[in-house]
């Protein structure tokens, strides 16, 4: 059973508009929410973070919005760069360091000329 | 910020041999490193996770005998393959907590792409 959730396997964004990608969790005792972006043969790479105690955090062009009535978060960049053009994966775990992270299955943006 | 490094970067070997890919810590420590393995579309799976100076913990449905992990010091954690088949041939990513950092991510590898023939 998938504990988190990325049903949209792509998604094409004009430059200059805003992506959204979205994000479904089950487990309810997940604490800490996180975006990783990836490109081809490499290891993904930490984008930003949010704890269940918020419901949103901002870190320049990204913004991850949490709602945890829903099990639902997503992850807003804007405006959308030719760079943006990758894989994004959503994952979650718990608070502690040592914590495993359970990810999800990836979107792929194109973001479009 | 942290560095994360695998050696090697790509492997190809044939179908029978035993493949050791190797996660190095390079500026901190880690009692704890995660592997993982990416599939075709794009999924990364966790493996296990890798545990210095005790056994690695195996997720449901990874074989313990064929993929055997070891954590010999607190920046250093292996990944064997054992007698590879052409279905294990992937992209395999280990990452890893600063045991030292006040918050709390996890630094990924770059990654060894594995080819089984």
């Amino acid at each position: 059973d998938q504990q988190v959730k990325q049903n949209s396997p792509s998604l094409s964004v004009q430059e200059g508009r805003i992506s959204i990608l979205n994000c479904d969790y089950t487990n309810s005792m997940f604490d800490y929410f996180l975006w990783y972006k990836k490109y081809p043969a490499e290891g993904p790479t930490f984008l930003i973070s949010i704890s269940s105690i918020k419901d949103k955090n901002e870190d320049g062009r990204f913004t991850v919005f949490l709602n945890k009535s829903a099990k639902h978060l997503s992850l807003h960049i804007v405006p959308s760069q030719p760079g943006d053009s990758a894989v994004y994966f959503c994952a979650a775990s718990g608070m502690n360091r040592d914590d495993k992270i359970i990810f999800g299955k990836g979107t792929r943006l194109h973001i479009l000329p | 910020g942290a560095v994360v490094s695998q050696h090697p970067s790509w492997v190809i070997c044939k179908s029978g041999t035993s493949v050791k890919i190797e996660c190095r810590s390079l500026d901190f420590q880690a009692t704890t490193m995660f592997w993982y393995r990416q599939f075709p579309k794009q999924s990364l799976m966790l493996m296990a996770t890798s545990n210095e100076g005790s056994k690695a913990t195996y997720e449901q449905g990874v074989e313990k005998d064929k993929f055997l992990i070891n954590h010999a010091s607190l920046t250093l954690s292996t990944l064997t393959v054992t007698s590879a088949h052409p279905e294990d041939s992937s992209f395999y990513i280990c990452s890893a907590a600063d045991q030292a950092g006040i918050s709390y991510e996890q630094y990924f590898g770059p990654g060894t792409r594995l080819t089984v023939t």
